[in-house]
This record gives structure tokens, C-alpha cells and sequence, in this order.
């Protein structure tokens, strides 16, 4: 059974810093999908990993992605208070004509303070 | 291009009885997942639907049932209602094996009392 792990669960941060959130995954995936979501909200989509070594960035995000050690990161620079939210990393296996499905990590909850 | 759409947005709901929710996909995808977000949670994989036919289902029991219609829109249904089935149910569409991602609806809150 594919497991997904999410550290830190909780991360409290001051505005300008920077840090790095990990997704750990159990098994060979097919890609790999970072999301945001805002309390009561649904998922929006921030990055979709396809191979190894790959790196999107997005204004303060960067994702990475190392399937060599089953392990991506999302790093944040100089956090704003606008990036508060849950963060959830999701791992997609894809079975040729029986579908997929996205495993989800426990999620991240993102707190910046001023 | 409308995205995902979920209806209803919130429902309360009595233990024991039964419900219906509903997806219309993205224009152009053509099939359908559903996935319980409870409380603080991440979400977890229920069933998806491709062609009217479940393709994969998540750990879930018989009481959750899905189906697909030729326009691709899908329902979800849960019967004999638990207090734990209170969630959010997500909807999400995207293309067969998933080929341009995944695009997820705002769900259904729904709570059991």
C-alpha cells in the first residue's frame, strides 16, 4: 500500500523567512502533484512533478522532485502572510486502462506571521 | 470553460438515511473521482469513473456507490449514513489516465447528525 508522509505537519513561520516542506512516498509513482487549500475551500493546483530531477517554481514556491529517493520538497522564499494555507502533497499511479487515483499526505498547515 | 461543478455545496443529513451528490466534470475531461477530505485530513481516493464503469476503487464499503453518465457527469452515493461519514466530498476530472492533471470541484460539505 503506497504511504505518503508530509513534514512538518505544523509550520509557524515569520514573514521574509524561508523553508523547506518534504513529502516522503512509499512506492514508484507517475507523477507528482503539490496542491494548496484555504480553510473550507477546495484544492488548487500549484505544481505537477513528471520526472526525476524536476523543478517548477512558481513566484515564492519551488517544487522538486527525486524519485530516486521517493522524496519531493516544496520550498518556500520569503514568506508572506498571503501564503497561509494547507499545503498537501499528492502521489498519482497511473494502471494503463484501470485508472488512477492520488494518494494525499496528511497535509501541511502553513501558518506566516508579520 | 467552466470547471468542475458540485452541487449541492452544504447538506445535513440524519444517521441511517441516504445521499446523493453531484458532479459535472470540466468540458472535454471524461472522467470522474470522488475523495473524502474529513477534518483536518488529506483527501482519500474513493472510486473513479471512466466509459460509466467504476475503474478503480479506494478502501471504502459497499454503502458508497458512484455512477456515470454518458455526458460524463457522475453522482455519489452513500447509504445508511454514519456520524463519520460527515466530510467534504471532492470531485475531480481529468482526462483518461489522467494525461492534463486533475481539476477539482469546490465540493460538498456534508454533515451527519
Amino acid at each position: 500500500e503506497l504511504k505518503v508522509e508530509q513534514n512538518p505537519l505544523f509550520l509557524s513561520m515569520q514573514e521574509g523567512k524561508n523553508y523547506t516542506i518534504y513529502c516522503n512516498y512509499s512506492t514508484t509513482s507517475d507523477r507528482l502533484y503539490w496542491y494548496r487549500q484555504d480553510p473550507g475551500k477546495s484544492l488548487e493546483s500549484l505544481f505537477v512533478l513528471l520526472s526525476n530531477g524536476a523543478v517548477k517554481q512558481e513566484g515564492r514556491l519551488m517544487a522538486s522532485l527525486d524519485t530516486k529517493a521517493r522524496l519531493s520538497t516544496l520550498h518556500i522564499t520569503a514568506a508572506v502572510h498571503d501564503l497561509s494555507a494547507t499545503y498537501f502533497c499528492a502521489v498519482d499511479i497511473i494502471s494503463g486502462t484501470s485508472g488512477s487515483r492520488l494518494t494525499f499526505g496528511e497535509g501541511t498547515q502553513l501558518t506566516v506571521n508579520p | 470553460d467552466a470547471g468542475v461543478t458540485q452541487s449541492p455545496t452544504h447538506l445535513i443529513k440524519t444517521r441511517g438515511q441516504q445521499v446523493t451528490l453531484r458532479c459535472s466534470p470540466k468540458s472535454g475531461h471524461d472522467t470522474v473521482s470522488w475523495y473524502q477530505q474529513a477534518l483536518g485530513q488529506g483527501p482519500q481516493f474513493i472510486f473513479q469513473y471512466y466509459e460509466e464503469e467504476e475503474r478503480q476503487r479506494g478502501n471504502f464499503p459497499d454503502r458508497f456507490s458512484g455512477h456515470q453518465y454518458p455526458n460524463y457527469s457522475s453522482e455519489l452515493n452513500v447509504n445508511a449514513l454514519l456520524l463519520g461519514d460527515s466530510a467534504l466530498y471532492l470531485c475531480a476530472s481529468s482526462l483518461v489516465a489522467a494525461r492534463s492533471g486533475y481539476t477539482f470541484g469546490s465540493g460538498t460539505r456534508l454533515t451527519v447528525v
